[in-house]
């Protein structure tokens, strides 16, 4: 099954800035996702990032606030724009390469904004 | 709308307890159901089940899918402490490859 690096890992990040969250895979995959997991919660699919075309969008969630880029079949960026304190959630990528292992999940970015 | 529910959302139990969680679903074109352990961050992978009564296992864990009642259960044996963490499921659509829909979770608390 693919590996998936992420990274930050954490981050403390200060109200109305912006961060951005890497995903590399070591292998070539077709499809890369993005969750989302707030406090006490479950994951929550953001988005699905397309190699070489616009990401598409969940219902509630807009590229202005992520926009999200995949130039690449090995490569993906989440961006959370104008941050707020409702914002702190653990960030995560997955590829949808269906395995005998099923979906891989990177390690995962635990995001506070103060 | 495609949803997935948890039962129960915590329990505490002693190691060497056996526990059985629950996981039922409604989704259109159903695909596969998958179980994930999450400890920290990254929820790592246990099993896939697409067919109706068979079930998988790996050591002290095991899995079946009820395709008909849209449930499947997650059982853990004698369990360890190790064994504390949020036990996830989700399902896929067979039209939305990759895309999950997971449930709340269960919170299984092992003490020594």
């Amino acid at each position: 099954s693919a590996v998936i690096s992420q990274k930050p890992s954490r981050d403390i990040c200060q109200r109305g800035t912006s961060l951005t969250i890497q995903c590399q895979v070591d292998s070539q995959v077709t499809m890369m996702f993005w969750y989302r997991q707030q406090p006490g919660q479950s994951l929550t699919l953001i988005a699905t990032a397309n190699q070489g075309s616009e990401a598409t969008y969940e219902s509630g969630f807009v590229i202005d606030k992520f926009p999200i880029s995949r130039p690449n079949l090995t490569f993906s960026t989440l961006t959370v724009s104008n941050m707020s304190p409702e914002d702190s959630s653990i960030y995560l990528c997955s590829v949808g390469d269906r395995g005998r292992y099923g979906y891989t999940f990177g390690s995962g970015t635990r995001l506070t904004v103060v | 709308e495609d949803k997935v529910v948890q039962s129960p959302l915590s329990l505490v139990v002693h190691e060497g307890d056996t526990v059985t969680l629950n996981c039922s679903y409604e989704v259109t074109n159903f695909r596969s159901l998958l179980w994930y352990k999450q400890e920290k961050k990254a929820p790592t992978f246990l099993f896939m089940l697409t067919s109706s009564g068979i079930e998988k296992k790996s050591g002290r864990l095991s899995s079946i899918l009820d395709k008909k009642e849209l449930f499947s259960i997650l059982n853990i044996t004698a369990t360890q402490t190790g064994d504390s963490a949020v036990y996830l499921c989700a399902v896929e659509a067979r039209n939305n490859t990759g895309k999950l829909i997971f449930g709340q979770g269960t919170t299984l608390q092992v003490k020594p």
